[in-house]
């Protein structure tokens, strides 16, 4: 069926350093691929998002990048700051409205 | 900016009993979506719902749940007789053009049941 894996579970940068999570989609239909930053107790918030049409966005210090042949798409946060930290969900979406969520990445950003 | 918004914030239910969470998307959104999310797992699909109808539903999605648009601005979810597993927190997320468009999630409702 259609499944999302992501990793790492968590990850603990230093501030300044960069941080990369990666996921991987099972459904080769999937044509839409966003990434929300969840922090405690909020709503999940797009941070990026990325189409199959095209295999790398960058918006500032966040850029995505996606391999249509490997199912493969990766988040990359340069130069992290302490606000960075949150829980970071990539998603894809099949044929069809709804997102397929991964398990979600704990960023922890270290001052 | 236009937000989606949900009543109430946080929803304590015995079990057995009906709850209804309430959704207002935003205005000039036409695709609807419930999403729950368990504590400290991921965001899991429940339904989607377009032009008054659900387009889409999951296997959590069964016969204890049912979704409405009762007027022009808000959206439903009701839990006809919860369970103890149904505590969760409820997500609605709404997109302006179609199932491509981004979907923008609200505050959540956590609900649990006691």
């Amino acid at each position: 069926g259609e499944n999302v894996e992501q990793h790492p579970s968590t990850l603990s940068v230093q501030e300044g350093d960069s941080a990369v999570i990666k996921c991987t989609y099972s459904d080769s239909a999937s044509n839409y691929f966003p990434w929300y930053k969840q922090e405690l107790g909020k709503r999940p918030q797009l941070i990026i998002d990325i189409r199959s049409n095209v295999g790398e966005k960058k918006d500032q210090r966040i850029a995505v990048t996606l391999n249509k042949t490997a199912k493969h798409f990766s988040l990359h946060i340069t130069e992290t700051q302490p606000e960075d930290s949150a829980v970071y969900f990539c998603a894809a979406r099949p044929q069809g409205g709804k997102l397929i969520f991964g398990q979600g990445t704990e960023l922890s950003v270290k001052p | 900016e236009p937000e989606v918004t949900q009543t109430p914030s946080h929803q304590v239910t015995q079990m057995g009993q009906e709850v209804i969470l309430r959704c207002v998307p935003i205005s000039n959104h036409l695709y609807f979506y419930w999403y729950r999310q368990i504590l400290g797992q991921k965001v899991e699909f429940l339904v989607s719902f377009y032009n008054n109808e659900i387009s889409e539903k999951s296997e959590i999605f069964d016969d204890q749940f049912s979704v409405e648009r009762p007027d022009g601005s808000n959206f439903t979810l009701k839990i006809r007789s919860t369970k103890l597993e149904d505590s969760a927190m409820y997500f609605c997320a709404s997109s302006a053009g179609g199932p491509s468009d981004t979907q923008y999630f609200g505050p959540g409702t956590r609900l649990t049941v006691l």
